[in-house]
C-alpha cells in the first residue's frame, strides 16, 4: 500500500521567500506530525495534528512557521520569509492514534 | 535541553560483529522507546521498540536492552551486515504529550565487509 508521500522532494528558495511543503499521510491515519532534521542532527518535533483536536504547535520555532491539515488528511507546512537557518529536511509522519509513526521521504529545503 | 542523549555519534564494525548504540533519557514520564533506522535520502523507519515494563526485547538480530533505574536503553545488532549501514536514532515518547517523539542525535553505523 501507499506510504506517506511528501512534495516537493527538493526545494531551493531565496532568503525572504515563502515556501509550502505538502504531506499526504497514509489513508486512515488519524495523527500527523511534522519534524525537522538539520544536517547531522536528530529529528526535531514541529507540530502534531490528531483528528479534530487542536494541534500541538509547541515545536514550531517561530511565528514564521505554520501548518494546517485539511479534511483530516493532507497537511501543508508553510514557512514565511525563509531564512538560511531554515535549511533542513522536513519530515512528515502519520500514525493511527498512538501507534507507530510512519515517515515520508522528506522535503529537502535549501535557502540561499 | 536535550532530553535523549545518544552515543556514539559514529560506529564502525566488521561484518559479523556486534553493534551497540546507547541512549539515556531524563524524563521518567516517557513510556515508549523506539529505535528508527534511516538510509540516505529516505525517511526514518521503525526498527524495534520497547516499553519500560520490559527489560529486553529481541526481534531477529536486533535487541533492545532497557534499564529503567539507570534511565538508559541500548540497541544491539548481532551479526552486523553491510546492509545494516545506516543512521540509527533512538527516541522516547510521553503518552501525555501528544505522542510526539523526542529523538537522540543519531549514530552513523558503517559495517565493513
Amino acid at each position: 500500500g501507499a506510504g506517506v508521500s511528501q512534495s516537493p522532494s527538493n526545494k531551493v528558495t531565496e532568503k525572504g521567500k515563502d515556501v509550502e511543503l505538502r504531506c499526504d499521510p497514509i489513508s486512515g491515519h488519524t495523527a500527523l506530525y511534522w519534524y525537522r532534521q538539520s544536517l547531522g542532527q536528530g529529528l526535531e518535533f514541529l507540530i502534531y495534528f490528531q483528528g479534530n483536536s487542536a494541534p500541538d504547535k509547541s515545536g514550531l520555532p517561530s511565528d514564521r512557521f505554520s501548518a494546517e491539515r485539511t479534511g483530516g488528511s493532507v497537511s501543508t507546512l508553510t514557512i514565511q520569509r525563509t531564512q538560511q537557518e531554515d535549511s533542513a529536511v522536513y519530515l512528515c509522519a502519520s500514525s493511527f492514534g498512538e501507534g507507530t509513526q510512519y515517515f515520508g521521504p522528506g522535503t529537502r529545503l535549501l535557502v540561499l | 535541553q536535550q532530553q535523549v542523549k545518544q552515543s556514539p555519534q559514529s560506529l564502525i564494525v566488521q561484518k559479523g560483529g556486534i553493534s551497540i548504540i546507547n541512549c539515556a533519557y531524563e524524563n521518567t514520564a516517557f513510556d515508549y522507546f523506539p529505535w528508527y533506522q534511516q538510509f540516505p535520502g529516505k525517511g526514518p523507519a521503525l526498527l524495534i521498540a520497547i516499553r519500560p515494563d520490559v527489560s529486553e526485547k529481541k526481534e531477529g538480530r536486533f535487541t533492545i536492552s532497557f534499564n529503567k533505574s539507570a534511565k538508559q536503553f541500548s540497541l544491539h545488532i548481532m551479526d552486523s551486515q553491510p546492509g545494516d549501514s545506516a543512521t540509527y536514532f533512538c527516541a522516547a515518547r510521553r503518552a501525555d504529550s501528544s505522542y510526539k517523539l523526542i529523538f537522540g542525535s543519531g549514530t552513523r553505523l558503517l559495517v565493513r565487509p
